[in-house]
């Protein structure tokens, strides 16, 4: 099953550690989204990248926070100096790119800070 | 029935009935809308798409119904099964954005 990918599934950090996200899209798909859910709320967009490119980070807290697609390799989300407020699932989402294209996502990454 | 507040819409219904989820659409410039249904622990799962030219599309057992007058987005599942069980959402793409705007979500759960 070519999916998107997240890892890990679970991750724990204490607060002011960094957590790191990884998204590796679906086989085809070089555009590559990420999006913060919190219980019981719909998705938020965060970042939209395409390789080696940030194309929209509007939904990105300025600090802490910065998202990476190299050439190689997959996408990583960066949270610096971490908080309670920023455990949350991060879901990835990879499409074509193409209007009328889904985005499909993986199974996310729950973040829980201690 | 129906509970707004703090907590997700809730949707029951009996299995094989056919169950209906509303969402309404905040931007008239959105294009392009998908159904996904989430399921516990899991990411969304796309269901079904239309795109803003049309007004109905169907699937293997739904349907989804698009009134851009009122910004209204429906998905219908026909014979409602114990695995159609989760929270469904309606997202929107803003023409140009590349970027999808989720709705509340409803949660749907299917009586025996």
């Amino acid at each position: 099953n070519a999916g998107v990918m997240q890892n890990p599934r679970h991750l724990v950090r204490r607060r002011g550690q960094e957590a790191r996200l990884r998204c590796s899209p679906m086989k085809g798909h070089s555009h590559v989204y990420w999006y913060r859910q919190l219980p019981e709320e719909g998705l938020k967009f965060m970042v939209y990248l395409q390789k080696e490119n940030i194309i929209d980070e509007s939904g990105m807290p300025k600090e802490r926070f910065s998202a990476e697609f190299p050439k190689e390799g997959p996408s990583i989300l960066r949270i610096q100096q971490v908080v309670r407020g920023d455990s949350a699932a991060y879901f990835c989402a990879s499409s074509r790119g193409q209007v009328g294209q889904p985005q499909h996502f993986g199974d996310g990454t729950r973040l829980s800070i201690l | 029935g129906e509970s707004v507040g703090l907590h997700l819409p809730t949707l029951s219904v009996q299995e094989g009935d056919n169950s209906i989820i509303n969402c309404a659409y905040s931007n008239s410039a959105s294009d392009y809308f998908i159904w996904y249904k989430q399921e516990s622990g899991k990411g969304p799962q796309f269901i079904i798409d239309i795109r803003s030219n049309m007004d109905k599309r169907q699937g293997q057992r739904v349907t989804v119904l698009l009134n851009k007058t009122v910004k209204h987005l429906s998905l219908q599942i026909a014979a409602t099964q114990p695995g159609d069980s989760a929270v469904y959402f309606c997202a929107e793409n803003i023409k140009g954005a590349q970027k999808l705007v989720f709705g509340q979500g409803t949660r749907l759960t299917i009586n025996p």
